[in-house]
C-alpha cells in the first residue's frame, strides 16, 4: 500500500534549537496537511497545501513555525527556535483533491527539553 | 471548531457490534460525513464516508438519518484491534480541510 513517510520518527532537542520535520506525500497526491497532536489540545490543523501552494496556515504560530513544499515529493515543517510547549506528535497527511479520504503518516514525536 | 458531538467514551464486548453515534446538526447539504479512527501511537486512518445514503465497506457500515443531522458508525464484529479513538467529521469533499474534534474513545473488552 502507498504510504505517507515522515522523518524523523522521534526527535529530542534542546530549547532554542531549530527543528525540521519532513514528509513525503503519496505520489500523485496534490494536497498536504500538517497536524499537531497533544493530550490537551487533541489534533490541531497547522497548515495545508494544494499543488504546493499554501492554502491555510492560520493554525501555525507565525513567529517560529514555517511550512514549505520545495517540490511535489517533499513537505517540511520547521520550528525555529523550538520551545518546550512545542513538544507534541506532528502528523502529515496527503490526499488528492476531489477524491475521498486522506492518508496520514506515522508522525514525528518531538520532545523539546 | 469541530461541529460534531460524540460520546467521550464507549465500551463494547469483543465479537459484538460496536455502534458509535455522532450528531452533526449543522451539516449543510453538500457536506459529507466522514469517519476516521486513531489507534494508539498511529496516525488517523480513514474508515468510511457518506452523503445521504447508508454505506458499507470492508471495515464498517455508516447509517445516516434521513434529516442528515446524525449518523452511526457500525463495526459489525468488534475485535481488540478496534480499540481506538473514532472521529466523526463533516465537510465538503472538494478543497476542504479536516477539523478534528475530541472523538469517541472505544474500548473493546475481551
Amino acid at each position: 500500500d502507498a504510504r505517507v513517510t515522515q522523518t524523523p520518527r522521534d526527535k529530542v532537542t534542546e530549547m532554542g534549537q531549530e527543528v525540521t520535520m519532513r514528509c513525503q506525500p503519496i505520489l500523485g497526491h496534490n494536497t498536504v496537511f500538517w497536524y499537531r497532536q497533544t493530550m490537551m489540545q487533541g489534533l490541531e490543523l497547522l497548515a495545508y497545501f494544494r499543488n504546493r501552494a499554501p492554502l491555510d496556515d492560520s493554525g501555525m504560530p507565525k513567529d517560529r513555525f514555517s511550512a514549505e513544499m520545495p517540490d511535489a515529493t517533499l513537505a517540511t515543517l520547521k520550528i525555529q527556535p523550538s520551545e518546550p510547549r512545542d513538544s507534541a506528535v506532528y502528523f502529515c497527511a496527503s490526499g488528492l483533491a476531489g477524491t475521498y479520504g486522506y492518508t496520514f503518516g506515522s508522525g514525528t514525536r518531538l520532545t523539546v527539553v | 471548531d469541530a461541529k460534531t458531538t460524540q460520546p467521550t467514551s464507549m465500551d463494547c464486548a469483543e465479537g459484538r457490534a460496536a455502534n458509535l453515534p455522532c450528531n452533526h446538526s449543522t451539516i449543510s447539504g453538500n457536506e459529507y460525513v466522514y469517519w476516521y479512527r486513531q489507534i494508539h501511537s498511529q496516525g488517523p486512518q480513514y474508515i468510511i464516508h457518506g452523503l445521504k445514503n447508508n454505506e458499507t465497506n470492508e471495515m464498517a457500515s455508516l447509517i445516516i438519518t434521513e434529516d442528515r443531522k446524525s449518523s452511526t458508525l457500525i463495526l459489525p464484529h468488534a475485535t481488540l484491534r478496534d480499540t481506538a479513538v473514532y472521529y466523526c467529521i463533516h465537510f465538503m469533499n472538494r478543497d476542504d480541510k479536516i477539523i478534528f474534534g475530541k472523538g469517541t474513545r472505544l474500548h473493546i473488552l475481551p
